[in-house]
């Protein structure tokens, strides 16, 4: 099991927003960061941090944290954006070990 | 720009031991730390552990007994190496640039860029 908690498939309808979210509890103690991935392909980084986009990330993706819970927002979906998103944090033992949340397949309808 | 690229046999037997190697380029492996991390077909994403230039490692605690991570300076490389491995260790194996910094007190890490990937099979 995960120290991280996403649902598995959340579903959107175009241009609308949507919400994507990751629990855990090292959360109140660690940001996290947000990773996309289509299939056949490597993740890509979209969030890091409070609200960190890389470059070449569109503005829509936005991120936030209240608690234990991590926020992924996408605002006006596009039909690009259907992929499966992963969460990061380190795990709770505060020794710098990594934990992914096990993943939420988006769905643009 | 730094690329990242995987490589290393693509077969391995069960009882035997997985070795990739990551190799770096547009950039100096001695200026940040790096990630293992690997996906199991149709499953998730799983952290396997960090390198960090000052020769110290972190494993998952799940897999500790049987990785370790090294680096090759001189080659601009990193690598994994898996022992006793079994056929729940078939996955896409990806290696990543890993990032920590810190706002209002709270850490956070993220991985950047990573390489394409590569699939390793444990099968006699």
């Amino acid at each position: 099991s995960s120290d991280l908690t996403q649902d598995p498939a959340v579903s959107v309808a175009l241009g609308q927003t949507v919400r994507i979210t990751c629990q855990g509890d090292s959360l109140r103690s660690y940001y996290a960061s947000w990773y996309l991935q289509k299939p056949g392909q490597a993740p890509v980084l979209v969030i890091y941090g409070k609200n960190n986009r890389p470059s070449g990330i569109p503005d829509r993706f936005s991120g936030s944290s209240s608690g234990n819970t991590a926020s992924l927002t996408i605002t006006g979906a596009q039909a690009e954006d259907e992929a499966d998103y992963y969460c990061h944090s380190r795990d709770s033992s505060g020794n710098h070990l990594g934990v992914f949340g096990g993943g939420t397949k988006l769905t643009v309808l | 720009q730094v690329q990242l690229q995987e490589s290393g046999p693509g077969l391995v037997k069960p009882s035997e031991t997985l070795s990739l190697t990551c190799t770096v380029s547009g950039g100096s492996i001695s200026s940040y730390y790096w990630s293992w991390i690997r996906q199991p077909p149709g499953k998730g994403l799983e952290w396997i552990g960090y390198f960090y230039h000052s020769g110290n490692t972190n494993y998952n605690p799940s897999l500790k007994s049987r990785v370790t991570i090294s680096e090759d300076t001189s080659k601009n490389q990193f690598s994994l190496k898996l022992s006793s491995v079994t056929a729940a260790d078939t996955a896409v194996y990806y290696c990543a640039r890993a990032s920590s910094a810190m706002y209002s007190s709270k850490w956070y890490d993220w991985f950047d860029p990573w390489g394409q990937g590569t699939l390793v099979t444990v099968s006699s």
